[in-house]
């Protein structure tokens, strides 16, 4: 089985754009979590989607959201892009929503200039 | 409440010594403990997991050791290589109040070198 892919691998925006980041989750996997990596705060939980809907979401202003298509896949989008933003976005994927084990893919590297 | 502990930050070890790396936890709903291995460039990977009803997990040369009542679990990576370098991340998972969802949280990681 394909592993959890992330499109793009690298990305570079200036404050005040916006970016979306795509990720396809594991075959057969339905339920997609998006966490934000950076060096000072480590890996940080942002939402959880399965079926189509947020099922959870972290502590992060509303210029962070998501979406989940009906075959899985699952989109984030970052409006007004602040410096703080430049992280490494990874996606997980896990069968279910009540499954303990998450798959991860290997990240989006955001830069923001 | 929701955090988890973890030490030391960045650890040296020769080729063939033991690594340990330690967490600890305030939330008593946490009931699945599992470990994470980053290499640079690569997303995190499942390296080894335990539950509560557990003292001991080993896997090959990876052992987490769990005390329930001191609320605290660690990593143990036997004769460690240098291909053991990288990023190790614990981790603790619990249901949110609503629904059947479960979350993740994560300790701040321990950058791992074996020296050869």
């Amino acid at each position: 089985k394909a592993g959890v892919t992330q499109t793009p691998r690298y990305l570079i925006k200036t404050r005040g754009q916006q970016v979306t980041l795509s990720c396809s989750p594991i075959s057969g996997h339905r339920s997609v979590s998006w966490y934000q990596q950076t060096p000072g705060q480590g890996l940080q939980f942002l939402f959880e989607y399965f079926s189509e809907t947020q099922r959870n979401k972290g502590n992060f202003p509303g210029r962070f959201s998501g979406r989940q298509f009906s075959n899985s896949r699952s989109e984030m989008n970052v409006s007004t892009l602040e410096l703080g933003d430049s992280a490494l976005y990874l996606c997980a994927s896990s069968p279910r929503v009540d499954t303990d084990t998450q798959y991860f893919g290997p990240g989006t590297r955001l830069t923001v200039l | 409440q929701q955090q988890v502990k973890q030490s030391p930050q960045s650890l040296i070890v020769q080729k063939g010594g033991i690594s340990i790396i330690n967490c600890a936890y305030e939330n008593t709903a946490f009931d699945y403990f599992p470990w994470y291995q980053q290499f640079p460039g690569k997303g995190p990977a499942l390296l080894i997991a335990i539950r509560p009803d557990v003292s001991e997990k080993k896997e090959g040369r990876f052992t987490i050791s769990f005390n329930k009542s001191a609320k605290q679990f660690s990593l143990h990576i036997m004769d460690s290589q240098p291909g053991d370098s990288a990023t190790y991340f614990c981790a603790a998972s619990t249901r949110i109040s609503s629904g059947s969802a479960r979350q993740l949280t994560f300790g701040s990681g321990t950058q791992l070198t074996v020296l050869p």
